[in-house]
């Protein structure tokens, strides 16, 4: 079965500083998708970033970015220029559209972003 | 456009009773599942469906019942309501060619 982990329960970065979050996976599959989601203190999940496993280009979205490897099944979220909207959990996700449709979650970072 | 909306997002229940958690997305997605969030593990899978008519386990079923009579809908019943189903509770959608999981806001409930 595959589990995602997420080994820092906590983290906390200056504001407009950059912070890097840690997530690991295992699986015995070559083709999945890869997911951070965000989720403030209003409970909603937010979608932040996504990765095809067979895409070697790291993915990004504005001021955040991704170090995807593969080899090391390793699967880390960089926020640059950290604002206080940032402050969030961080959830690392793993699922493979066709043969294991579901998604399987990390425990979580909490992120606190220090004005 | 709604997403994915889940109602109720707040609901006290006293142990034994049963209810029903509704689900709808308006995305037209194949793929649905619940979650269940508890301080400090995470999201766990309770329910997954991959289309209309076909529904699987996940990894905390037990007391819990779905079905998928259509695209859009997914409620989730709960049998008999037990405290150790407190907890908040999010529905999910996702494309199978745009896969990426889009969630409702979630519904909070206590059992006491």
């Amino acid at each position: 079965a595959q589990t995602v982990t997420q080994s820092q329960p906590e983290m906390s970065v200056q504001e407009a500083e950059t912070v890097t979050l840690s997530c690991t996976y295992d699986t015995s599959e070559s083709d999945y998708y890869l997911f951070w989601y965000k989720q403030p203190p209003s409970r909603q999940m937010i979608l932040v970033i996504r990765q095809e496993a067979y895409k070697q280009q790291n993915a990004t979205e504005n001021r955040f970015s991704v170090n995807f490897q593969k080899a090391a099944k390793s699967f880390s979220l960089k926020i640059s220029d950290s604002q206080l909207g940032d402050a969030a959990m961080y959830f690392c996700a793993y699922g493979r559209p066709f043969g294991n449709e579901k998604l399987t979650f990390g425990t979580g970072t909490r992120l606190t972003i220090i004005p | 456009n709604a997403g994915v909306t889940q109602t109720p997002k707040f609901q006290v229940l006293k142990t034994g009773q049963s209810m029903t958690l509704q689900c709808a997305q308006d995305m037209n997605h194949e793929y649905m599942s619940w979650y269940r969030q508890d301080p400090g593990m995470g999201l766990r899978l309770i329910h997954y469906s991959v289309g209309a008519g076909i529904t699987d386990q996940g990894e905390v079923p037990n007391g819990y019942n779905v079905s998928r009579s259509t695209t859009e809908d997914f409620p989730l019943r709960l049998l008999s309501a037990a405290p150790s189903q407190t907890s908040v509770y999010f529905c999910a959608s996702s494309g199978r060619v745009d896969y990426g999981y889009t969630f409702g806001s979630g519904t909070r409930l206590t059992v006491v």
